[in-house]
């Protein structure tokens, strides 16, 4: 079956320290590649997304890049704020598939 | 505010009494979903409907789960008989027709937390 692994927070860096947070998956055929974010206090929101190999996904200064030979999808941040602090979840979906497979989530906290 | 609404935000409760949650989704998307996300798990898909139509339902609606969109607007979830293991936050997210726009984007609701006592 689909399943998408992350990697275990919590996570806590400095302001402008380097991000990233690990996400592979397990899926049939060519899935589509989401991070969502949740903002303390609000609804999950789509931060990035790529839909084939090779696709760059980009926002907000966040990027990742679909990788198929090693079925990952990291999320990077050159330099973080304090308000990129929030929990990041990676997800994927199968083509023709309106189900969203999450992972379990990464805790982010940006220190000043 | 035109984003995905869920009402109640909070609801406790004793257990095997019955609970409906609402979610009203933006109005021009005619998709609409139902997540449930437990402390420490990411969400996990319950339902979906497109326009009145309940298209896919996981196995984690069990019996006691309901789900309902009449008219293709909002859409009521219903647990009867609620058990401690139903305590949990419930996400309603909606979207545009995937092939139409292609966005494959989901606009989620701050969700319906239960606690069941």
């Amino acid at each position: 079956g689909n399943s998408v692994t992350q990697m275990e927070g919590p996570v806590t860096l400095s302001e402008e320290a380097f991000l990233t947070i690990n996400c592979t998956y397990t899926a049939t055929g060519y899935p589509s590649l989401f991070w969502y974010v949740q903002y303390p206090g609000e609804g999950l929101q789509l931060l990035l997304k790529a839909t084939k190999a090779d696709d760059k996904g980009s926002n907000k200064g966040f990027e990742a890049t679909y990788r198929k030979e090693t079925t990952s999808f990291h999320l990077e941040k050159g330099s973080v704020q304090v308000s990129d602090s929030a929990v990041y979840f990676c997800a994927l979906r199968r083509f023709g598939n309106e189900k969203l497979t999450f992972g379990t989530g990464t805790r982010l906290t940006i220190i000043p | 505010d035109t984003g995905v609404s869920q009402n109640p935000r909070h609801k406790i409760t004793k257990r095997g009494q019955n609970v409906t949650f609402r979610c009203d989704p933006i109005s021009e998307h005619n998709r609409l979903y139902w997540y449930r996300q437990t402390l420490g798990q990411g969400p996990e898909f319950l339902t979906y409907f497109q326009n009145e139509a309940q298209l896919e339902k996981s196995r984690l609606l069990s019996d006691r789960f309901s789900a309902e969109r009449p008219k293709g607007s909002f859409s009521t979830l219903e647990i009867q008989r609620t058990e401690q293991g139903d305590s949990a936050m419930y996400l309603c997210a909606s979207s545009l027709n995937l092939y139409r726009a292609n966005t494959g984007e989901l606009f989620f609701g701050e969700g319906s937390r239960l606690t069941v006592l």
